[in-house]
């Protein structure tokens, strides 16, 4: 099955330390990959995307993610964390819905990042 | 610019009672989508649809249906509400169809079922 996978429900980092925030696909074909952010009580908001091209892919808030087919990840990261970053977020992957021939993406389950002042 | 609008915010229904829940978008986008949001689960798609007049189902499409007469419009649907669908629902819409596109969210609706 297509899926990504977030294998930390939850990251706590100290503000001003770099963070990573995990996930990994399975996917058959080149992946489209995608990372979601949802402050509380809203809705999720778009950070970044993966296409195809450089494996390091620049989004919203200073925010970076490494794409690397090998290990089959695409993790999320920031070099210095603020508080203001805490929140929840999500890796997603585009996936074929059989007999629609359409794509959707599916998400994963989420990780709640908790930057400690 | 509004993007996405979900009615209500919040709602508690009984079991059994109906309601439908209504998402406007104001950016023109072909596609629209319901989503459901449960602890420890992510976001799973109940139904989408893409373009006027069409729906299709998602992953978890059962118990609820859904309309698009109009462009700007996807309504969602329960006919008997159940305990298990007390959920927080979100509503998206999208300009394309090949997924590349970034998905534009509401804010949500907290739905409790009695």
């Amino acid at each position: 099955a297509q899926s990504v996978a977030q294998p930390e429900d939850q990251v706590n980092v100290a503000e001003g330390n770099p963070l990573t925030v995990k996930c990994t696909y399975s996917v058959s074909g080149n992946p489209y990959l995608f990372w979601y952010v949802q402050y509380p009580n809203r809705g999720l908001q778009f950070l970044l995307k993966y296409i195809t091209g450089d494996n390091l892919v620049k989004g919203s808030y200073g925010f970076d993610a490494e794409f690397n087919k090998s290990q089959t990840s695409f993790h999320l990261k920031k070099p210095s964390a603020l508080v203001s970053d805490s929140a929840l977020y999500f890796c997603a992957v585009r996936v074929r819905y059989s007999g629609a021939g359409s794509y959707q993406l599916t998400f994963g389950k989420g990780t709640k990042l908790s930057v400690i002042p | 610019n509004a993007g996405v609008t979900q009615t209500p915010k919040f709602r508690v229904l009984k079991t059994g009672q109906s309601m439908t829940l209504l998402c406007a978008q104001d950016m023109n986008h072909e596609y629209m989508y319901w989503y459901r949001q449960d602890p420890g689960m992510g976001l799973r798609l109940i139904h989408y649809s893409v373009g006027e007049g069409t729906t299709a189902k998602g992953e978890v499409p059962d118990g609820y249906n859904v309309s698009r007469l109009k462009k700007q419009n996807f309504l969602l649907g329960l006919e008997s509400a159940a305990p298990s669908q007390t959920s927080v629902y979100f509503c998206a819409s999208s300009d394309g169809y090949r997924g590349g596109e970034k998905l534009f969210f509401g804010s949500g609706t907290q739905l409790s079922v009695l």
